[in-house]
């Protein structure tokens, strides 16, 4: 079956450093995989998408993802983190028909 | 474009009460989920549609919840009677069969059971 693992619960990085939220994957044939971010009492926005090509996808607000198959692992990443960043992020990956299978998320904390 | 609508965003009710929350999907979606958030369990699949028909309600907890799609811009979770552990927070996403990528996500229910 497919599935994500988020290992940390919580991501705390001051403003302005970089920041990464760790995703690893299991999956039978091509990994399908996302990211997807929930700001307070929104629903869930995609931020980007790896299916192909490029190992490095960039996406919304400035976040990007490197896919990794040996490690079979999709870390999300920013150069540079906002107070803003500041939400619960997702890690989802594609099953062999229509659903995504969503980790437990990681709530990324931006200080000031 | 107004996005996937849900009704109510809040609901307390209590134990035994039957509740309905409610959902209409970005227009042209011809697939619609219904997922549960909670601290303990997540984000959770219930159920979801495509073309109004039920594919998959594997993860509907128990025969105390059910859903309805009437038509392509409706649908319906109900759970009777509701229970404290009902508690969460239910969102409703809807994505076009030309994109199976990226689901669009209503902004949720909030249900307390007392």
């Amino acid at each position: 079956a497919q599935s994500v693992a988020q290992p940390e619960d919580q991501v705390n990085v001051a403003e302005g450093n970089p920041l990464t939220v760790k995703c690893t994957y299991s999956v039978s044939g091509n990994p399908y995989l996302f990211w997807y971010v929930q700001y307070p009492n929104r629903g869930l926005q995609f931020l980007l998408k790896y299916i192909t090509g490029d190992n490095l996808v960039k996406g919304s607000y400035g976040f990007e993802a490197e896919f990794n198959k040996s490690q079979t692992s999709f870390h999300l990443k920013k150069p540079s983190a906002l107070v803003s960043d500041s939400a619960l992020y997702f890690c989802a990956v594609r099953d062999w028909v229509d659903k995504l299978i969503f980790g437990t998320g990681t709530r990324l904390q931006v200080f000031p | 474009d107004a996005g996937v609508i849900q009704s109510p965003r809040h609901e307390v009710t209590e134990m035994g009460q039957e509740v309905t929350l409610r959902c209409k999907p970005i227009s042209g979606h011809d697939y619609l989920f219904w997922y549960r958030q909670t601290m303990m369990r997540g984000l959770e699949l219930l159920i979801y549609f495509n073309n109004n028909v039920p594919i998959d309600d594997s993860g509907m907890p128990e025969d105390r919840f059910s859903a309805k799609m009437p038509n392509a811009s409706f649908s319906t979770l109900k759970i009777q009677p509701s229970e404290p552990r009902d508690s969460a927070v239910y969102f409703c996403a809807s994505r076009t069969s030309g994109s199976r990528d990226e689901q669009f996500f209503g902004p949720g229910t909030r249900l307390t059971v007392l």
